[in-house]
């Protein structure tokens, strides 16, 4: 049992650039998170899904898009990359609903530097 | 919309001493619950405790336990006999309604020899 896993862990993109970055788990959570972590703060919801083909914004979306077609993946675009993108990004996923803990599982996050 | 506030951007504590990170949180939801991860130098999140609102007795795990004010909004984390792995930042969050989490700014803690 993996977890959730993301790839690549560490990626340095030019501005303009785009990229995926990976996020598959194996825990048949049927909902699934995208945040950033940008130094020495907190962590913010970019996208979250509640399940395949359902997703939605979070606090920061822009300049970055989502889908989910299967349960297990959860993959997030970045278009035109530019600096202020620079940050860790962490995946997650949870077993949401009534009466349960609603406890997100995180990744180990990837490192993404836009220079 | 929801809010975590910690107000303790960084802790000192004693080897083998309990140490109290604050949280308080703001949500109209009445049901929610409420979780303090930890991340280490690593960068991973780890998760710690679960209180949910409408428990009745504060949630334990281990050297952990949260102190869990509903009147207050507070959602204080105690780490008892502090170990130097410790050593981390903690993210107290809340979880209500649009089942989404959000964090606070997190506290560094430093547990000294």
């Amino acid at each position: 049992n993996a977890g959730v896993t993301q790839t690549p862990k560490f990626r340095i993109l030019k501005i303009g650039q785009s990229m995926t970055l990976q996020c598959a788990q194996d825990m048949n959570h049927n909902y699934m998170y995208w945040y950033r972590q940008d130094p020495g703060m907190g962590l913010k919801l970019i996208y979250y899904s509640v399940g395949a083909g359902i997703t939605d914004k979070g606090e920061v979306p822009n300049g970055y898009n989502v889908s989910r077609s299967t349960t297990e993946d959860f993959p997030l675009r970045l278009e035109l990359a530019a600096p202020s993108q620079t940050s860790v990004y962490f995946c997650a996923s949870s077993w949401t609903g009534t009466g349960y803990s609603n406890e997100q599982f995180f990744g180990p996050g990837t490192r993404l530097t836009v220079l | 919309a929801q809010k975590i506030t910690q107000t303790q951007p960084g802790m000192f504590v004693q080897e083998k001493e309990a140490v109290t990170l604050d949280c308080t949180y703001d949500t109209s939801d009445p049901s929610y619950g409420l979780f303090w991860y930890k991340q280490p130098s690593s960068g991973e999140m780890i998760f710690l405790i679960y209180q949910g609102s409408y428990d009745q007795q504060n949630a334990t795990e281990g050297r952990y336990s949260l102190n869990f004010q509903k009147a207050r909004k507070s959602a204080n984390l105690v780490i008892s006999a502090s170990q130097l792995g410790d050593s981390a930042m903690y993210f107290c969050a809340i979880f209500s309604g649009y089942s989404t989490l959000t964090f606070g700014k997190g506290t560094m803690l430093l547990v000294s020899p």
